[in-house]
């Protein structure tokens, strides 16, 4: 159980586009969605935090009108990078915890790639 | 502020061999640890948590309150065991705050 899907895997877009990528929890409602960036051979970053119904959480230095999260229902939560650049190319992973539980289920990620 | 650290980038040794892999953290409250590995072109995935005090592919790890560790050791490694090994802590706000990374890789 408590499977984490990402959709697309992997994304090729122009400068100045826009791209959306989903996660959703396949057998849990998750009441909270994190959304994570990582560099090659780095570790993961914490861009925001997501609650079901509510304005996501942003960390510090992320800009929230470039990178827009929307988590409508308790197994869907979208980011939207917005204008994309060729500096926001990164690998981006979510993951999804249920109600009362401390316990993060990851994505598989999806790349993206500004040209 | 709460921070994780990894001080091993790489990590090599041999099939059979003992090995450990260093975490420290830094957090004013009661924490609560977690290691996750992801091997290659696979999905991050909880390895094991302090809390469970539980032995997972023969790893485990013991929260050091004292000396602010949370190493992760097996004392016979495999092959198979080769893969990015994360340590994350979890507070207050119960959001996962990950250290850098080892990279393990066990030879033959």
């Amino acid at each position: 159980g408590a499977v984490v899907s990402q959709h697309p895997s992997r994304v090729i877009c122009k400068s100045g586009t826009s791209v959306k990528i989903e996660c959703r929890s396949l057998d849990f409602q998750a009441t909270t969605m994190f959304w994570y960036r990582q560099f090659p051979k780095q570790s993961l970053m914490l861009m925001a935090t997501s609650n079901e119904g509510s304005k996501a959480t942003y960390e510090q230095g992320v800009e929230k009108d470039k990178f827009l999260i929307n988590h409508a229902s308790l197994t869907l939560s979208t980011l939207t990078v917005t204008s994309a650049h060729p500096e926001d190319s990164s690998f981006y992973i979510c993951s999804a915890r249920g109600q009362g539980r401390n316990e993060q289920f990851f994505g598989p990620g999806t790349r993206l790639t500004v040209l | 502020a709460q921070r994780v650290t990894q001080p091993e980038k790489l990590l090599s040794v041999f099939k059979g061999a003992p090995v450990e892999l260093k975490c420290n953290y830094s957090y004013s409250g009661s924490p609560e640890l977690f290691w996750y590995v992801q091997y290659s072109r696979q999905r991050l995935q909880l390895l094991l948590r302090h809390i469970s005090r539980e032995s997972i592919k023969g790893f485990t790890a013991d929260l050091n309150k004292g000396e602010t560790s949370f190493h992760l050791k097996k004392p016979f490694a495999q092959e198979e065991d080769s893969a990015m090994y994360y340590c994350a802590l979890s507070g207050s706000a119960r959001q996962l705050t990950f250290g850098s990374g080892t990279q393990l890789t066990v030879l033959p």
